[in-house]
């Protein structure tokens, strides 16, 4: 498709298990951003990737939260252990160039419930 | 600390009954000012990006302004489609290059 892509739409899981989120970013553009999106609340940063590296991880709430991305393409967001605050709909969106530089596109995100 | 804040945080409307959305920003380095458009259970949709004090874009019935220390996006005459929670982002300097914050949004509701 010609937009940014996340699988699932809707993930429910207890509290305690892992959960894995994906982004499949519009082609061709290099950067792309996780958010994550609370009832009532702004976008909240998580995590920049340029290419496969991330030079800003400065909004992972903690050390349970991770990503990568491979081939420039694809990342995956996971989440380890999981808590009921982590309860939220979480954003990817994806930019040509470098951040800053070209409006960001989004997904319709994955609305995770921890029960 | 940077901030962005929106005002109000929900608004309902006549159909054809106009009004401004306000996004109000103490930054430091502020590059670039965005509107995003977002509907229930969608991601944000882009809008427009304002640069500078004075620059004004439009689309439809939608007119985005910026001053030195806010925004207004303009609704003319608006219709039901236009229900939909719209998001201003600041682009904020980062250590090497700049990020966007956000504001909580104004929830918009447009009755015919």
């Amino acid at each position: 498709g010609a937009g940014v892509s996340q699988s699932p739409s809707n993930k429910v899981t207890e509290k305690g298990k892992d959960v894995e989120l994906r982004c499949d970013p519009i082609s061709g553009h290099t950067a792309l951003y996780w958010y994550r999106q609370s009832l009532g609340q702004g976008l909240e940063f998580l995590i920049y990737f340029q290419g496969n590296s991330a030079p800003d991880k400065s909004g992972l709430p903690s050390d349970r939260f991770s990503a990568e991305r491979t081939g420039g393409s694809v990342s995956t967001l996971t989440i380890q252990r999981t808590q009921q605050e982590d309860s939220a709909v979480y954003l990817c969106a994806s930019s040509l160039g470098d951040r800053g530089s070209q409006p960001q596109h989004f997904g319709d995100g994955t609305r995770l419930s921890i029960l | 600390e940077d901030q962005v804040t929106q005002s109000p945080e929900a608004l309902r409307l006549q159909e054809g009954e106009s009004s401004s959305l306000n996004c109000s920003y103490t930054v430091s380095g502020l590059r670039g000012l965005f509107w995003y458009r977002q509907d229930p259970g969608k991601g944000p949709e882009f809008l427009f990006t304002l640069y500078s004090a004075g620059e004004e874009k439009e689309k439809e019935r939608l007119k985005a302004t910026l001053t030195k220390k806010e925004s207004f996006l303009h609704i003319t005459a608006p219709k039901p489609e236009d229900s939909a929670t719209y998001l201003c982002a600041v682009q904020v300097k980062a250590s090497n290059d700049y990020k966007l914050s956000f504001g909580a949004g104004t929830t918009v509701t447009v009755r015919a």
